[in-house]
């Protein structure tokens, strides 16, 4: 099975500040990875797939990046509602697999 | 407007089963397979299984074949999981999830097992 390894767990920032999200894979699975948000007690909600698209009607201070195994998600400005849980998931080998998680708070 | 609309939450008795369903609606429920996951707080994400409703096809993560069943009804448009022999282990949440790879999720359900 491919490991997803996700950084941080938790992470504080301040409305404004850029906030990087890191994925490492345990072996290659070219762009084959998405990101998600998710809120408390809702859906999660698809921000980017194949590691560099956003998804249609995603604001666009959300990124994608990789660079052979590691995968960034980047917030370029933070707003009040991107405070949420991010996640990964590996969709190139099954079983899919997904990042521990991170969750976002305000500092 | 593509929405996964999953059933509510269930409590089942250790030794028992619980089914939970996910009705699709504004995507051809057949053209796409619909994934299963499981979200708790000491294993995070785990993908559970996916089933191709159009064939009745299925696939299952080595963790869950003795534990997940899915099956799905193309004239309700909906897809179901039933879980078994329930052990403390299961209370979890309970996530569909459809479209190209993920892309629309269903809300969850709430899995408690508790005597």
């Amino acid at each position: 099975d491919i490991q997803v390894t996700q950084s941080p767990s938790s992470l504080l920032a301040s409305l404004g500040e850029r906030v990087t999200i890191t994925c490492q894979t345990s072996q290659s699975i070219s762009n084959n990875l998405n990101w998600y948000q998710q809120k408390p007690g809702q859906a999660p909600m698809l921000l980017i797939y194949y590691a560099t698209s956003l998804q249609t009607g995603m604001p666009s201070r959300f990124s994608g990046q990789y660079s052979g195994r590691s995968f960034t998600l980047t917030i370029t400005s933070l707003e009040p509602e991107d405070i949420a849980n991010y996640f990964c998931l590996q969709h190139y080998s099954a079983p899919w697999t997904f990042g521990g998680g991170t969750k976002l708070e305000l500092k | 407007e593509v929405q996964l609309q999953q059933s509510g939450p269930e409590v089942g008795r250790p030794g028992s089963s619980v089914k939970i369903s996910c009705k699709a609606s504004g995507y051809t429920f057949t053209d796409y397979v619909m994934n299963w996951v499981k979200q708790s707080p000491g294993q995070g994400l785990e993908w559970i299984g996916w089933i191709d409703p159009e064939y009745g096809s299925t696939d299952y993560a080595e963790k869950f074949k003795k534990k997940a069943t899915l099956t799905a009804d193309t004239s309700s448009n909906t897809a179901y999981i039933q879980l078994s022999s329930l052990t403390s282990e299961d209370t979890a949440t309970y996530f569909c999830a459809s479209g190209g790879y993920f892309d629309y999720w269903g809300q969850g359900v709430m899995v408690t097992v508790s005597s």
